[in-house]
């Protein structure tokens, strides 16, 4: 069971917009920790999506946004596009400074 | 360019142990921890550890406390995490990953190194 709290599915047609929850606890997202976003395609290691809450790097696009309130934490992705289908875990730490991790939720894009 | 490149496959026998290494370059070794995590197949990521490698200290996930240690040479830039006891369910791809200068995100990634354990 994952410490933070993700649907294990999300679907959405494409060009429509999908949003993806992270529910935390005052232990980890509600003491105040950064949240961040990976995505991650079959065979390949997770690549760095959201950072900081809704900092995106270099290279990702602006389709995708991140947002935080109290101990939840949410990704929007809009204009789906048939490569956005990957798997995507947000990320904190705890006040034992441990990382955390959600369950992980598989995009389809129909 | 930061790169961070890791050991091949492994397979072990159940109790044995196992040591991944992590190469990295690009970026200096010791201004940043580096983390391990792990995932199951078909599993999603299980966070496992962290070192600073400019100290040594660690800090690990409570179901890996006292069967994986973290360690580093500062002298080749390389981080390595060894688990001891291993067992069918420690089958999965092992990731190490930079933490970032700016907030405590994975900013860059190894490629992954699969550990079997069978018997």
């Amino acid at each position: 069971q994952s410490v933070l709290t993700q649907p294990p599915s999300v679907s959405g047609a494409a060009g429509q917009s999908v949003t993806i929850s992270c529910t935390g606890s005052s232990s980890n997202i509600g003491a105040g920790y950064d949240v961040h976003w990976y995505q991650q395609f079959p065979g390949t290691a997770p690549k760095l999506l959201i950072s900081g809450d809704r900092d995106r790097p270099s290279g990702v696009p602006d389709r995708f946004s991140g947002s935080k309130s109290g101990a939840s934490a949410s990704l929007a992705i809009t204009g789906l596009q048939a490569d956005d289908e990957a798997d995507y875990y947000c990320q904190s730490f705890d006040t034992s400074l441990r990382g955390v991790f959600g369950g992980g939720t598989k995009l389809t894009v129909l | 360019q930061v790169r961070l490149v890791q050991s091949g496959t492994e397979v072990q026998k159940p109790g044995a142990s196992v040591k991944v290494s992590c190469r990295t370059s690009g970026y200096t070794f010791t201004d940043f921890y580096v983390h391990w995590v792990r995932q199951a197949p078909g599993q999603g990521l299980e966070w496992v550890g962290w070192i600073n490698p400019h100290s040594g200290d660690t800090n690990y996930a409570q179901t890996f406390q006292g069967r994986v240690a973290l360690t580093g040479d500062t002298s080749i830039n390389t981080a390595y995490m060894e688990v001891t006891g291993l067992r069918p369910d420690d089958t999965a791809v092992y990731y190490c990953a930079k933490e970032a200068v700016d907030n405590s995100c994975f900013d860059y990634w190894g490629q992954g190194s699969l550990v079997i354990v069978s018997s």
